[in-house]
């Protein structure tokens, strides 16, 4: 089985500054990782995933995420925040091969003006 | 495409009632997944579908739950009777599997359920 950790469960941070949402999985077996956002009122909308190949993934919106396989974490970062990247972020995995994805208790960041 | 759509977008009834949510996945998308959100227990997967065929459903609270899919554009989660606990935001999401899980999973809007 397989299960993820999102330590923080609310961020805040001054507009323009850098943040980091911390992700830590845990599995037996391969896994896809992923990224997702939900603005309020919305559903959730992919912001980057990890599949295989360089382990720095960049996604939409100036997001990057760094896959660390020896600490089992994928951590999301952003160099510079705008009021509009406001949102609740998931960290999610699924086994390669299945499409059963397990999702985080996601981390709502708030983006200070 | 019009991505994933979900009605109704709100839903309010009462107790006992019998509730039916739908979904129209996206066009050529083989898996149809129906989630749950709380904000006691977060998103949570009830069942997934491929290919029309019910998968996985061991997400689905009891039997008052139930989920179809009659054919590849359309599909229903029903809730009979409901209770207040049911109360919360579902989400309808589709993909195309292909055989692989790397496929990004598309959400519709939800459908913000509330039994009183």
């Amino acid at each position: 089985a397989q299960s993820v950790t999102q330590l923080d469960s609310q961020v805040p941070v001054f507009e323009e500054a850098p943040v980091e949402l911390r992700c830590n999985y845990s599995s037996s077996v391969s896994v896809y990782l992923f990224w997702y956002v939900q603005y309020p009122n919305q559903g959730l909308q992919l912001l980057l995933k990890y599949l295989s190949g360089s382990t720095l993934v960049k996604g939409i919106n100036g997001f990057e995420a760094e896959f660390n396989k020896s600490q089992t974490s994928f951590h999301l970062r952003k160099p510079s925040v705008h009021i509009s990247d406001t949102a609740e972020y998931f960290c999610a995995v699924t086994p390669r091969g299945y499409q059963k994805v397990t999702f985080g208790t996601g981390t709502k960041l708030q983006v200070i003006p | 495409d019009a991505g994933v759509i979900q009605s109704p977008r709100h839903e309010v009834t009462e107790m006992g009632q019998e509730v039916t949510l739908r979904c129209k996945p996206i066009s050529g998308h083989d898996y149809l997944f129906w989630y749950r959100q709380t904000m006691m227990r977060g998103l949570e997967l009830l069942i997934y579908f491929n290919n029309n065929v019910p998968i996985d459903d061991s997400g689905m609270p009891e039997d008052r739950f139930s989920a179809k899919m009659p054919n590849a554009s359309f599909s229903t989660l029903k809730i009979q009777p409901s209770e207040p606990r049911d109360s919360a935001v579902y989400f309808c999401a589709s993909s195309s599997g292909q055989g692989t899980s790397t496929d990004t999973q598309y959400f519709g809007p939800g459908t913000r359920l509330t039994v009183l």
